[in-house]
């Protein structure tokens, strides 16, 4: 059985870091894209960063853009998520899904219970 | 910007039908999109329900269904229970590692 389990969430002042953590387990690692998606208070869910099996290839939405990096440690089967320069609007339930796929197409198939990061303005 | 949108809300009594779509504000949403349908209750993570447009995720019930329908994708609940009021949400692939979300459409059953 596969299991997400977010780490890391905190609430932190407006222009902060902070780093999530992901341990992931019941699956081949290395062989599952991941990912981020988060979800402010009362709103919809945003994809936020992905990152394919082997670390090389890294996307991110543009609102996070050049302050948000995703890693993993395939060693350890984890994924993180590393925060810079947060704004207020960065606050939100940041949950890790597992990337699944089905022939030439993705989706996102597994869920974490997400760990919720707080910014104080 | 893409923007990805769907109906923000929809009711339906006890074993009616209804269909979701999923639109995007350039072209037209099609299979290579990969569109996906995920259910979310409150304080709960979302569920996944349909990948590829139209395949069906373990132990998800046979009511419910997705297509593309001429330009949008499309999540159709046939026969909707008291347990489907959810808010769901579409994603589509826009670009190579690049996703969006819908706004996500409340779905009442009363």
């Amino acid at each position: 059985e596969v299991h997400l389990l977010e780490s890391g969430g905190v609430s932190v002042q407006s222009g902060g870091s902070l780093r999530l953590s992901c341990a992931a387990s019941g699956f081949t690692f290395t062989s599952f894209a991941m990912a981020w998606v988060r979800q402010a208070p009362g709103k919809g869910l945003e994809w936020v960063s992905s990152l394919d099996g082997d670390g090389s290839k890294q996307f991110y939405a543009d609102s996070v853009k050049g302050r948000f990096s995703i890693s993993r440690d395939n060693f350890n089967n984890k994924v993180f998520l590393e925060m810079r320069r947060l704004r207020a609007e960065d606050g939100a339930l940041y949950f890790c899904v597992k990337y699944g796929y089905s022939g030439a197409a993705m989706y996102f198939d597994q869920w974490g219970h997400g760990t919720l990061v707080t910014v104080d303005s | 910007q893409t923007v990805v949108t769907q109906e923000p809300s929809f009711s339906v009594s006890p074993g009616g039908t209804v269909t979701f779509t999923c639109d995007l504000n350039f072209g037209s949403v099609s299979s290579s999109h990969f569109p996906s349908w995920y259910q979310q209750t409150p304080g709960q993570a979302p569920r996944t329900l349909i990948y590829n447009t139209n395949v069906r995720s373990s132990d998800v019930p046979l009511r419910f269904s997705g297509s593309i329908l001429g330009n949008k994708a499309a999540l159709t609940i046939t026969g909707a229970q008291s347990e489907d009021e959810s808010t769901y949400y579409c994603l589509l692939r826009v670009d190579t590692g690049v996703w969006v979300f819908g706004g996500g459409t409340k779905l009442t059953v009363l």
